[in-house]
């Protein structure tokens, strides 16, 4: 357990369904990162936070995904519209108790989701 | 896109040492260079990281040249539950970029 929680661990949806996904940090960690893994790659950065603050949204990300922290505590993934393409593991990882990246990056266990 | 090139694959045998190496040409000045092993179904685990010249942990050692535009992972006598994907990261405008790792299998 690396103290990163996501909920849930797994979702299956039918195309075109909203879902969202919850992931709860460690506690003084400021940073919070989104990542999507098919299988067979690496995770494809989505979007992070510093506290509350989104700083980046990759450009793959299309506008039906939306991401929120509020309070710079737990954050949300939204994804609407879902599309079978969406169907990956959908991680979340914390990191730094500051703006320094060079920290340990602690991930949780994932959402998989499977769209039918 | 990730900063990092390293190899696809490696194979090895339990018991031997494996060695990885990760290249990062355009590393920055005040850039730390990361490890991370992810199992199936789970989400990466930090290895080990550095900075310059080596680090060792219980796990793992770390190399790094004094031009530092590459390093090198060595898991010392390797068993079948180091068979996991291996990734280098370097910060990449201030967030973490992975790459497609290296894939090492481990044989009896």
């Amino acid at each position: 357990d690396t103290g990163v929680s996501q909920n849930p661990r797994h979702k299956i949806t039918k195309r075109g369904q909203n879902v969202t996904f919850r992931c709860d940090p460690i506690s003084e960690h400021n940073r919070l990162y989104w990542y999507r893994q098919t299988l067979g790659q690496g995770p494809e950065f989505l979007t992070y936070f510093q506290n509350e603050a989104q700083l980046e949204k990759s450009r793959l990300l299309s506008d039906r995904f939306s991401a929120e922290r509020p309070k710079g505590s737990f954050s949300t993934l939204e994804i609407q519209r879902t599309e079978q393409g969406d169907s990956a593991m959908y991680l979340c990882a914390s990191s730094g108790r500051g703006r320094e990246v060079n920290t340990e990056a602690f991930f949780g266990q994932g959402t998989r989701l499977t769209v039918v | 896109l990730a900063k990092t090139t390293q190899p696809i694959s490696m194979d090895s045998y339990e018991g031997q040492e494996v060695n990885i190496t990760c290249s990062h040409n355009n590393i920055a000045t005040n850039d730390y260079i990361t490890w991370y092993q992810q199992f199936p179904s789970q989400g990466p685990r930090f290895i080990i990281q550095g900075y310059k010249t080596k680090v060792t942990n219980e796990v793992a050692s770390l190399f790094i040249p004094a031009d530092r535009k590459s390093s090198t992972l060595s898991l010392p006598r390797v068993s079948l539950s180091d068979t996991a994907v291996y990734y280098c990261l370097v910060p990449n405008s201030d967030k973490l970029i992975f790459g497609t790792g290296t894939r090492l299998q481990v044989f009896p």
